[in-house]
């Protein structure tokens, strides 16, 4: 099993720009999650999914875009991009709601973003 | 929400020594308390995690402690060692499914 995957891992864009960030698991699970990471503040949640074909705000959702159309893809869009918006995105699954026993989040490897 | 707020925000302790990191959550109602290492340009992984039903629980060199009155939980790593220079994060859960972070701890171990 590969696990959680993200594409691309690196990507510089212009300001205006826009972007896909995509985000594939093979672990068959309910839940998967976006993240930013940004120096000293830890791990933001941007927008989340608790199955196939939804999505929910999560902490700072302003700017971005979700779509689950797949229970092992979740995308990340940006359709005009900010220099704010320069980060580490992160994306995690997990096979139910964190109140199951052993219902970790498995993290991907991150995708580092700069928006100039 | 949740606020998760994780102190100290560095940490540096000598090879073999104990380090602790402690966290405090507001939301009474989390009941899923995570710890995470992030090495440096890595993946944050998954080093052990208790439920509100536990007050300790371990593993080998790492223990976590759980005051569910006080709302606080803390990690505790024992003879540390180099490889265990990481940040280190604290996480509570939140309304259903939801993970809120603590801001992390980077911690030094000096041989």
């Amino acid at each position: 099993n590969a696990g959680v995957t993200q594409t691309p891992k690196f990507r510089v864009l212009k300001t205006g720009q826009s972007m896909t960030l995509l985000c594939a698991q093979d672990m068959n699970h309910e839940y998967m999650y976006w993240y930013r990471q940004d120096p000293g503040m830890g791990l933001r949640l941007i927008h989340y999914s608790v199955g196939e074909g939804t999505t929910a705000k999560g902490e700072v959702p302003d700017g971005y875009n979700v779509s689950r159309l797949k229970k092992q893809n979740f995308l990340l869009g940006l359709e005009s991009a900010a220099p704010s918006q320069t980060s580490v995105y992160f994306c995690a699954s997990s096979p139910l709601g964190l109140g199951f026993v052993g219902n970790e989040q498995f993290f991907g490897p991150g995708t580092r973003l700069t928006v100039l | 929400g949740e606020n998760v707020e994780q102190h100290p925000s560095t940490l540096s302790v000598q090879e073999g020594d104990s380090a602790v990191i402690k966290c405090t959550y507001s939301d009474s109602a989390s009941n899923y308390f995570p710890w995470y290492k992030q090495e440096l340009g890595k993946r944050p992984q998954l080093i052990i995690d208790i439920r509100s039903n536990v007050g300790e629980k371990k593993d080998q060199r790492i223990a976590v402690t759980l005051n569910k009155t006080a709302k606080h939980f803390s990690l505790h790593i024992t003879e540390t060692q180099p490889e265990d220079s990481a940040v280190y994060f604290c996480a509570a859960s939140y309304s259903w499914g939801k993970l809120q972070f603590g801001a992390g701890t980077q911690v030094v171990v000096t041989p």
